[in-house]
């Protein structure tokens, strides 16, 4: 049973431009969150997606977005990028709220910034 | 708002030396509180849970008893071996909350 599945595992891009993540869900789970692990931190959480709607918003600004397809995977998508959003992205699934089932999470992306 | 602090590391120890992490949360009501673990290059995975006052979660030798009197969920093995080396994070779900409140992690290393 494949778990959490990330896509890109390494990326880089330059300040300014644009980045899109990928996320499959754990087979049976329908709610997909994202956070930023920044090196040597815990995550931070950026925002959580149900019925393809955002439900929950972490303090990250507009320039974070995403989007939960029918299949429940979904996409996290960082505008103008600036150094700082250097970090690991973590995807996590769970299947209703996590004090029930606690999140799956994938391996990450690792995003750098230059 | 929730909140976490737990105990700075990095942490060295032997092989069959006794572990505590300790963790300590601010939250309103009665949250659920975890323990995840992740090893090098990996992502995070549950180690143990509670979601009630009392409750004692265990898993793979680990131990971690939610205390609401002092608002704690120290982390204990009692034998660590080398595989236990991994940064441990400590992190709540407020009521009605969605999301995981996660401590800054530490660093655990085992020397045989």
């Amino acid at each position: 049973d494949a778990g959490v599945t990330q896509s890109p595992t390494h990326l880089i891009k330059t300040r300014g431009q644009q980045v899109t993540l990928r996320c499959s869900p754990k087979s049976g789970h329908d709610t997909v969150s994202w956070y930023q692990q920044a090196l040597g931190q815990g995550p931070q959480f950026i925002f959580q997606y149900y019925e393809e709607e955002e439900r929950q918003r972490g303090n990250f600004p507009d320039r974070f977005s995403g989007h939960q397809f029918p299949n429940y995977s979904s996409e996290l998508n960082v505008n103008a990028l600036l150094l700082g959003d250097s970090a690991l992205y973590l995807c996590a699934s769970s299947l209703g709220q996590v004090i029930n089932y606690g999140y799956t999470f994938g391996s990450g992306t690792r995003l750098t910034v230059v | 708002g929730n909140s976490v602090t737990q105990m700075e590391g990095p942490v060295t120890l032997s092989e069959e030396a006794f572990l505590t992490i300790n963790c300590t949360y601010t939250a309103t009501g009665y949250p659920s509180l975890f323990w995840y673990v992740q090893y090098p290059g990996e992502g995070l995975q549950l180690l143990l849970k509670a979601t009630k006052a009392d409750d004692k979660g265990s898993n793979k030798g680990f131990e971690a008893t939610y205390r609401k009197e002092t608002t704690s969920f120290h982390l204990e093995k009692g034998s660590v071996q080398v595989s236990d080396s991994a940064v441990y994070f400590c992190a709540l779900s407020g009521v009605d909350d969605y999301k995981l409140s996660f401590g800054a992690g530490t660093t655990v290393t085992v020397r045989a």
